[in-house]
């Protein structure tokens, strides 16, 4: 068991310029959630996965923001034209029917805008 | 939706004593009461957890105890060791229709001193 992965861990960018992570769930998992983390707060949810589907996004998701799961495997997160509030810890999690509130997180992709 | 709290927002001990960590929720459908251990730079991982059917678990030396009338459940260790020390969340789901995702609070920094 590999456990989660993502990439970049950590990504510095400039303000309007767009950024795209990735994450690897843990293998055969086939729901994926994306939440966000700031300085001091707990995960808030993003978005989430049923194999490729995308089935819920959250007010907090803007029109900036795009997620796709395209084979139900790995799963990307692109933010267009980002800005300073867009900086924060995003995080992946997996977890496996039937235990579905089960969730195993990855470490993480810290993003700093400029 | 969804709203936890988590107190204290800071805790220290010493080691070998014991450390308890409260959360309250607010959705009544919520059934499923994780928590998790986050260290620096890191993705935060799952320790323990505990559905509403039960009042009680333990796993070594941390246990959860569930309240459902009161809506609330707190964390106990007890034996404190130095590689506690990190960031606890507590988290809420309701599971309600299929989404299963997670709300937390916000996180209690628990110090183990040697």
């Amino acid at each position: 068991d590999t456990g989660v992965s993502q990439d970049p861990r950590h990504k510095i960018t400039k303000r309007g310029q767009n950024v795209t992570f990735r994450c690897d769930p843990i293998s055969e998992h086939n729901r994926l959630y994306w939440y966000r983390q700031t300085l001091g707060q707990g995960p808030e949810f993003l978005t989430y996965f049923q194999n490729e589907a995308q089935l819920e996004k959250s007010r907090l998701l803007s029109d900036r923001f795009s997620a796709e799961r395209p084979k139900g495997s790995f799963s990307t997160l692109e933010i267009q034209h980002t800005e300073q509030g867009d900086s924060a810890m995003y995080l992946c999690a997996s977890s496996l029917a039937p235990a579905y509130y089960e969730q195993y997180f990855g470490p993480g992709t810290r993003l700093t805008v400029t | 939706g969804e709203n936890v709290e988590q107190h204290p927002s800071t805790l220290s001990v010493q080691e070998g004593d014991s450390a308890v960590i409260k959360c309250t929720y607010s959705d009544s459908a919520s059934n499923y009461f994780p928590w998790y251990k986050q260290e620096l730079g890191k993705g935060p991982q799952l320790i323990i957890d505990i559905r509403s059917n039960v009042g009680e678990k333990k796993d070594q030396r941390i246990a959860v105890t569930l309240n459902k009338t009161a809506k609330h459940f707190s964390l106990h260790i007890t034996e404190t060791q130095p590689e506690d020390s990190a960031v606890y969340f507590c988290a809420a789901s309701s599971g309600g229709g299929s989404n299963y995702k997670l709300t937390f609070g916000k996180g209690t920094l628990l110090t183990v001193n040697p």
